[in-house]
């Protein structure tokens, strides 16, 4: 059963656009929701995390929003870059991320300059 | 530095053998965790570890062990048993206070030969 559940896919922005990543999960036991960043041949790197207490949180051009009620949380890009290429994992957690991650299935994100 | 170290960085199995993939950690973490990543999906939960010589099994074990002798160092075997080993193996490790990410290695590419 997969309980992050991620789209889409694969995603094509211009250069200076916004990429939007969704997330939706099921349990209503997780409490922390990273986003990792993945280039290939190497391993995740994490990018923003938020708690459920919180409807949004910002850093630089990456902002995560988090919707309780609905159980989804999306990653905006602002002004996407060619460096933004890469592959982006949502992530949730219990116990405040003391717990193991699950992740959703990857986004593959491609911005053409 | 800090971080997390993987090997080799790829490994190559023959039917029937035993491998074992590395992985230290000089971050002083208490929690480290084994991860296999398949194509197109996301990372999937193999074992983890909160404490020196105590571990738990993950959403998918079978076919693998561990071992938790020292703090820094979480050794991965992927054993005769697991029929479908060819992936690519990630580390990682946190502390056991909230709101804290897991850190990655930058993974071990297993293929059989």
């Amino acid at each position: 059963q997969q309980q992050v559940k991620q789209s889409p896919q694969s995603l094509i922005v211009q250069k200076g656009g916004i990429s939007i990543i969704n997330c939706a999960y099921e349990n209503t036991a997780f409490d922390y929701f990273p986003w990792y960043q993945q280039f290939p041949g190497k391993g995740p790197a994490l990018l923003i995390a938020i708690r459920p207490d919180v409807s949004e949180k910002k850093e630089g051009r990456f902002t995560i929003s988090f919707n309780k009620s609905a159980k989804q949380f999306s990653l905006h890009i602002m002004d996407s870059q060619p460096g933004d290429s890469a592959t982006y994992f949502c992530a949730a957690s219990k116990d405040t991320g003391r717990r193991a991650l699950t992740f959703g299935s990857g986004t593959r994100l491609q911005v053409q300059p | 530095d800090g971080g997390i170290t993987q090997s080799p960085k790829y490994l190559f199995r023959k039917e029937g053998q035993n491998v074992t993939l590395s992985c230290e950690q000089n971050l002083n973490h208490d929690a480290m965790y084994w991860y296999r990543q398949d194509p197109g999906q996301g990372l999937r939960l193999i074992y983890y570890s909160q404490i020196v010589n105590d571990f738990q099994k993950g959403d998918i074990a079978e076919g693998y062990s561990v071992s938790r002798e020292k703090k820094e160092s979480f050794p991965l075997t992927v054993t005769s048993a697991q029929k479908n080993p060819t992936a690519f193996y990630l580390c990682a490790s946190s502390t056991i206070q909230g709101d804290q990410p897991q850190h990655f290695g930058d993974g071990t590419r297993l293929s059989i030969l």
